[in-house]
């Protein structure tokens, strides 16, 4: 099956700096590539996905990058803000044949990240 | 607004004990999913269900069981609780044709 490593598991940034999240993923028939964001007590929720036809996509100050050679993806997130603190989880699944969605995600283990005013 | 609840919020337990989660949604999707997150290894999949018929195991399901009454219904069962299952559950929900998922608010169980 589907393995997601994720990677820092910490990140502790300053107000305005750049914040970088990576995952990588082993099986090559992954195809969509999602980013969770959960704030403290809350429930998970989709900030941004990106699908393997694409290299990159961009939503306001959050970004996701994909190297499907590495198996590897990337958030970027710029001019970082308090209310970006939250713990982050990327994830992965891919779709069978004819175009189902096999419907279910492996997660990563979670970037607990951190911006100090 | 459409949404995905879980009862009981938070519930302490003893080991050896029967436990039911139960999960219900309003979104009027087809696929329902157990998740349970531990510090330092995400969220995890328990069992998922494409509609009422279908039941699939996910990849820790080894002492639970689910149940899946009606489409807006998914229950998730601990037939005899173990300490090490102590965590915060989730159930999700998807639409037909689409991986996002929506999260319903949790349940911490603590199993002693």
């Amino acid at each position: 099956g589907e393995n997601v490593e994720q990677h820092p598991s910490t990140l502790s940034v300053q107000e305005g700096d750049s914040a970088v999240i990576k995952c990588t993923y082993s099986d090559s028939a992954s195809n969509y590539f999602p980013w969770y964001k959960q704030e403290l007590g809350k429930r998970p929720q989709l900030i941004i996905d990106i699908r393997s036809n694409v290299g990159e996509k961009k939503d306001q100050r959050i970004a996701v990058t994909l190297n499907k050679t590495a198996k590897h993806f990337s958030l970027h997130i710029t001019e970082t803000q308090p209310e970006d603190s939250a713990v982050y989880f990327c994830a992965a699944s891919g779709f069978g044949a004819g175009g189902t969605s096999y419907g279910k995600l492996t997660f990563g283990q979670g970037t607990i990240l951190t911006v100090h005013p | 607004d459409a949404d995905v609840t879980q009862t009981p919020r938070n519930r302490i337990t003893k080991t050896g004990k029967r436990i039911m989660l139960e999960c219900s949604q309003t979104k009027g999707h087809d696929r329902m999913y157990w998740y349970r997150q531990d510090p330092g290894l995400g969220l995890r999949l328990i069992y998922y269900s494409f509609d009422v018929k279908d039941i699939n195991k996910g990849e820790i399901s080894d002492g639970y069981s689910v149940s899946r009454q009606a489409q807006a219904k998914f229950s998730l069962s601990l037939e005899s609780a173990i300490p090490n299952q102590t965590a915060l559950y989730f159930c999700a929900t998807s639409g037909r044709g689409s991986e996002k998922l929506f999260f319903g608010s949790g349940t911490q169980l603590s199993v002693l």
